[in-house]
């Protein structure tokens, strides 16, 4: 398997505009979780699925983001409208179920300009 | 709510030198725990993991173990590199719950 897939690898937007980040969840995983990570705040945890139901989004910042898992092995994050608080670096990882480790994509380096 | 609290860096040392990264967490329970490593540029890598207690994760030369008793899973290696040199992350699972994090270690090492 080539592991958790993100995309873009790297996105500069202008404020305003809408951010899609996409991600493929390694075959067989039930759990999905997208992270934001800045020097200021560290690693933080937007919104966790379990077999594509959101079980916990209380770390979503606000109504300009939104989360959906379409099927089984594929998630989107977006941002609409874009803000430059928002450059970060987003991950998404992904695991087979509860209790096993998480694998982590490379990440998208998100800038808003 | 579970939580994890991670030893402050950064660290630095030197090469050869013994490293501790302190990590203790509250839950209820019997949660498993892991430590991943974040090099430069890429995301977050299982380093090794625990999942009851007394167990000892090992990978790469590092150790931690699972102490129930002090709810602690410090990170330790005998011998550092400088190819250790990243960002170690020590985090818990518990059931269904969502992987929680500690906020961090950069640990740099000199030659």
């Amino acid at each position: 398997d080539a592991g958790v897939i993100q995309s873009p690898r790297h996105e500069v937007t202008e404020m305003g505009q809408e951010v899609t980040l996409r991600c493929k969840l390694i075959s067989g995983h039930n759990s999905l979780f997208w992270y934001r990570q800045t020097m200021m705040r560290g690693l933080e945890l937007l919104i966790y699925f379990n077999n594509n139901v959101p079980i916990d989004d209380s770390g979503m910042p606000e109504d300009r983001f939104s989360a959906k898992m379409p099927n089984a092995s594929f998630s989107t994050l977006k941002i609409q409208p874009s803000e430059p608080r928002d450059s970060a670096v987003y991950f998404c990882a992904s695991r087979l179920d509860s209790n096993t480790e998480a694998f982590f994509g490379q990440g998208t380096r998100l800038t808003v300009v | 709510g579970d939580s994890v609290t991670q030893m402050e860096g950064p660290v630095t040392l030197s090469e050869e030198a013994f490293l501790t990264i302190n990590c203790t967490y509250t839950a209820t329970g019997y949660p498993s725990l892991f430590w991943y490593v974040q090099y430069p540029g890429e995301g977050l890598q299982l380093l090794l993991k625990a999942t009851k207690a007394d167990d000892k994760g090992s990978n790469k030369g590092f150790e931690a173990t699972y102490r129930k008793e002090t709810t602690s899973f410090h990170l330790e290696k005998g011998s550092v590199q400088v190819s250790d040199s990243a960002v170690y992350f020590c985090a818990l699972s518990r059931g269904a719950q969502k992987l929680v994090f500690g906020q961090g270690t950069r640990l740099t090492i000199n030659p």
